[in-house]
């Protein structure tokens, strides 16, 4: 398996729900970033979680951190269909694996 | 006032060309990037330069050239084109190797 591996690679729920997209990596990080990219555009960065820190918050997300798993998780609450996207992981390797692809239905 | 910009958005070509791709950010970054994204969404790391010196260079065919006349533009040519490399190739910068990096729009490469 990859650094930065994303699971489920899919995701269907409905306006209104939590989403929650999982990530693990092999080796030690400094940092573990999410991103997410919408379908034929770049990457847009969402938040960074340092190797110190257990969990962050911004907005409607929410990422933990549990270095001794090497994984993290990104939670994304009360879904909009504006948040149909990929969702990548990456932990200081440059590595991104294939995402998770959330499809949130109005 | 777009931070990382490429040209062109779209590229088809034959076959055995050569092509190059541009890449431009202008938020003053040190550290720049190419991504190889193919048909199943994995996206791959190619290249990485700071300061305009060579730092990463995953294992790509030497068909792929990259070339960074300053740190605020990175090019990928790419030569005897396969249909294999059909993706699409996204710039990305960075301030430092382990910061938030900022993508470009991506350029989506169809060989023919």
């Amino acid at each position: 398996s990859q650094q930065g591996e994303e699971d489920p690679q899919a995701l269907s729920i409905q306006e209104g729900e939590n989403a929650t997209m999982n990530c693990s990596y092999k080796t030690s990080i400094n940092n573990l970033q999410w991103y997410r990219q919408n379908s034929g555009r770049g990457l847009v960065h969402l938040i960074l979680i340092r190797s110190n820190e257990r969990e962050k918050h911004s907005g409607r997300l929410r990422v933990t951190l549990d270095t001794s798993k090497k994984s993290s998780s990104l939670l994304i609450t009360a879904s909009r269909a504006a948040d149909t996207a990929s969702y990548f992981c990456e932990g200081d390797k440059l590595i991104f694996g294939t995402g998770t692809r959330l499809q949130v239905f109005p | 006032d777009t931070a990382v910009s490429q040209t062109p958005k779209y590229l088809v070509t034959q076959m055995g060309n050569d092509k190059s791709i541009k890449c431009e950010q202008n938020l003053g970054h040190d550290t720049m990037y190419w991504y190889k994204q193919d048909s199943k969404k994995f996206l791959k790391i190619m290249f990485s330069y700071n300061n305009k010196e060579l730092i990463i260079n995953e294992t790509v065919p030497n068909r792929f050239s990259p070339k960074s006349p300053d740190k605020a533009h990175l090019n990928l040519h790419i030569n005897s084109l396969e249909l294999g490399d059909s993706a699409v190739y996204f710039c990305a910068s960075s301030q430092d190797r382990l910061d938030t990096q900022y993508f470009g729009p991506g350029t989506r490469l169809t060989v023919l």
